[in-house]
């Protein structure tokens, strides 16, 4: 595709539903990446694939986060009985290669709002 | 101390000026630095990466690299409304892929 696409745009979500946003990277990108957005804060890591391995997951910031990428193409960020600490922009970016100065295209976001 | 560090701002400056961005970053290993620019609303897009000390220049902007300071910035010149816009650093640390972000600084440019 043209860039990395992020559905849904918008997710409203009561307090305890589960989510899952799913990010398509661009064909071909190896690495991919979820961030966090907070209003008004730079992305925060949550974890980093490499085709289907998840080789980084340091940033999830609880057990209630799962990330998967089962065929190293399209990747689902799973919220599990989601809090109101959990709004936020959530981001993916993928990248080409393995090198640490490869650019990170990003997707225009996932907003959650959990109410 | 946040790993890296940039002025929120808003950092204000007429049309035409040079905008002048910093960032600080504490990791001595950091090898790759990148300046994105988000708009409000809008996904983060690259304007320049460096990962050697000095400068590198792409038209209007230059970014600068001190390792031995461990500091990096990015000079906007001849700046327009148009780039008004939040700018983000990131930083790659040495054996990792990830970008750690500061928290922006928001210019705004003065018609």
């Amino acid at each position: 595709g043209a860039g990395v696409s992020q559905s849904p745009r918008y997710k409203v979500a009561k307090r305890g539903q589960d989510v899952a946003l799913r990010c398509d990277p661009i064909s071909g990108h190896v690495s991919l990446f979820w961030y966090q957005q907070a209003l008004g804060q730079g992305p925060e890591f949550l974890t980093y694939f490499q085709n289907e391995a998840q080789l980084d997951k340091s940033g999830l910031p609880s057990d209630r986060f799962f990330a998967e990428r089962p065929e190293g193409s399209v990747s689902t960020l799973k919220i599990q009985r989601t809090q109101q600490e959990d709004s936020a922009v959530y981001l993916c970016a993928s990248s080409s290669g393995l090198v640490s100065y490869n650019e990170q295209f990003f997707g225009p976001g996932t907003r959650l709002t959990v109410l | 101390q946040k790993e890296v560090e940039q002025n929120s701002g808003p950092l204000s400056v007429p049309e035409g000026a040079i905008a002048s961005l910093n960032c600080t970053y504490s990791d001595r290993g950091s090898q790759s630095f990148f300046w994105y620019r988000q708009y409000s609303g809008k996904s983060p897009e690259l304007i320049m990466f460096i990962y050697s000390n000095g400068d590198k220049e792409d038209g209007r902007f230059t970014a600068q690299l001190n390792k031995a300071s461990q500091y990096v910035s990015l000079l906007i010149r001849d700046s327009q409304p148009s780039d008004s816009a939040t700018y983000l650093c990131a930083v790659v640390t040495s054996g990792t892929y990830k970008y750690i972000f500061g928290t922006g600084t928001r210019l705004k440019v003065l018609a």
